[in-house]
């Protein structure tokens, strides 16, 4: 099945630096999804962008939905322990086509 | 907690075998989703159900099938188990409107022996 290209696959960081990770597709989407999964945990919705060019945040998370609709971008600023988990951006299609395309993750690890 | 409920949350099979994994949706939520997700294929769509209706299929093998009940809460049926069907299996839930955010159970996690 399709997945979305996502990097960097693993990032290891020290607590309070900021992180960037992005998420790009060969085609286009209309609503780009950024969750986070901790083990044994299903995944749990950080931001949703529904406009190109749109930059949401919440709380120390902040997303872009890239202008050419392929792309879309995550940044954690002043991270701490408890962001560390796989991070997934999903885009969807349209209305009528709701199902969820998939990244291939990126695994964050704080080191003490 | 998401609100989106999954039983059993672990589930330990035999080849061969067929298993029902359950999801109960968010109050509210019409739209019911299955997601699969393994080591090598990371987190695939299965397939789709909107207000007990079938509404979008993805890469769902024939030996499985889904169906969603008048209380909402829907059944993912997996027959003929075989070794490769372990995984860890989603359900997600979603108002469906123009702003589609779905919302993840904790899961079920599948191993066949």
């Amino acid at each position: 099945g399709q997945q979305l290209n996502q990097s960097p696959q693993s990032m290891f960081i020290q607590e309070g630096e900021d992180v960037s990770m992005n998420c790009t597709s060969s085609s286009i989407f209309n609503t780009w999804l950024w969750y986070k999964q901790e083990p044994g945990e299903g995944p749990v919705l950080l931001i949703a962008l529904y406009k190109a060019g749109e930059l949401t945040s919440n709380g120390r998370l902040t997303a872009q939905f890239g202008i050419t609709r392929k792309d879309s971008f995550l940044n954690i600023s002043a991270s701490i322990p408890s962001d560390v988990g796989i991070y997934f951006c999903a885009g969807q299609s349209n209305f009528g086509n709701e199902k969820l395309t998939f990244g291939t993750g990126t695994r964050l690890t704080i080191i003490p | 907690d998401s609100g989106v409920t999954q039983t059993p949350k672990h589930l330990i099979t035999a080849t061969g075998q067929r298993v029902t994994l359950r999801c109960s949706p968010r109050s509210g939520d019409l739209s019911v989703y299955w997601y699969q997700q393994s080591l090598d294929q990371g987190l695939q769509f299965l397939i789709q159900y909107y207000n007990g209706e079938e509404r979008a299929k993805g890469n769902i093998l024939e030996r499985f099938s889904a169906q969603q009940f008048p209380d909402l809460h829907s059944e993912l049926n997996l027959s003929s188990l075989e070794l490769g069907d372990s995984a860890l299996y989603f359900c997600a839930s979603s108002v469906m409107s123009q702003y589609n955010e779905q919302f993840f159970g904790p899961g079920t996690r599948l191993t066949v022996l």
